[in-house]
C-alpha cells in the first residue's frame, strides 16, 4: 500500500524567509514523486517531480525538492518566500508501471501562510 | 498550448437530483483524463481515469459514474445525489502511458448538495 505523509498541516513564515515543507512516503516499487500547489478555491498546479538521477530537482517560481531514499522523503524548499506563495501544497506519489501508473496518491496537504 | 475547461463553475443541487459535470481539454490529442474529488479543506481522491475514448476505469466507488464520449471530453455524473457528494471536483489530464506523476488540473467545480 502506497502512503504519503505530510506531517505539518500548517506552516507560517514571514516574507523573505526560507521554508521547507516535508513529505514522507511509503512504497516498495518504482515511483514518481511530485509536488503541487493549490491556491484557495482553485485547481492544482504542478510544481516539480522526481523519478531518477540528481536527487535535487528544480521547479517553477524558485521551488526545489530533494529526494532521499534512506529517509523515504521528498521535501520541498524555497529560499525566499513571497506572499503569493501562500497556498496549500500537496505531495504526491505515482507508481511508474502498468495501469496503476495512472494513479496519483496525494498527501493531506500543508497550508503555507506567508506573513508580510 | 493546452487548456482545460470545467463546467459548471459551481452547482447547488438537492439530494436525490441528477448531476452532470463536464471537462474539455483542448490542444492535446489522446490525453489520459482523470476525475478527482476534494472535500472542503481535504486531500484529493482520484475517482476515475481514462486512457482512451469509451474506456473508463473506476478507482473509488462513490455512487458516481464517468464517461469519455470524445477524445477531449470527460463527463462525471450520477442519477441520484447524496449529501456526501458535496465538495470540489477536479478534472485533470496527463500524457499517455503512465502519466509520469505529472498531471494538469482544471479550475474545478464546486458542488453543494442540500
Amino acid at each position: 500500500t502506497q502512503t504519503v505523509s505530510q506531517s505539518d498541516a500548517h506552516v507560517t513564515v514571514f516574507e523573505g524567509d526560507s521554508v521547507e515543507l516535508r513529505c514522507n512516503y511509503s512504497y516498495g516499487g518504482s515511483i514518481y514523486l511530485s509536488w503541487y500547489i493549490q491556491h484557495h478555491g482553485r485547481g492544482l498546479q504542478f510544481l516539480l517531480k522526481y523519478y531518477s538521477g540528481n536527487p535535487v530537482v528544480q521547479g517553477v517560481n524558485g521551488f526545489e525538492a530533494e529526494f532521499s531514499k534512506s529517509d523515504s522523503s521528498f521535501h520541498l524548499r524555497k529560499a525566499s518566500v513571497h506572499w503569493s506563495d501562500s497556498a496549500v501544497y500537496f505531495c504526491a506519489v505515482s507508481p511508474s508501471y502498468g495501469g496503476s501508473g495512472n494513479k496519483l496518491i496525494f498527501g493531506t496537504g500543508t497550508l503555507l501562510s506567508v506573513k508580510p | 498550448a493546452q487548456t482545460i475547461h470545467q463546467w459548471p463553475v459551481a452547482e447547488i443541487k438537492a439530494v436525490g437530483s441528477p448531476l452532470s459535470l463536464g471537462c474539455t481539454i483542448k490542444g492535446k490529442s489522446s490525453p489520459n483524463l482523470y476525475w478527482y474529488w476534494q472535500a472542503t479543506g481535504g486531500t484529493l481522491q482520484q475517482l476515475f481515469y481514462s486512457i482512451t475514448v469509451g474506456q473508463v476505469e473506476s478507482v473509488v466507488q462513490l455512487n458516481l459514474s464517468a464517461s469519455r464520449p470524445k477524445d477531449d471530453q470527460f463527463i462525471l455524473s450520477t442519477e441520484k445525489l447524496l449529501l456526501s457528494h458535496s465538495g470540489f471536483y477536479l478534472c485533470a489530464w496527463s500524457l499517455g502511458g503512465t502519466g509520469g506523476g505529472e498531471q494538469y488540473f482544471g479550475p474545478g467545480t464546486r458542488l453543494t448538495v442540500l
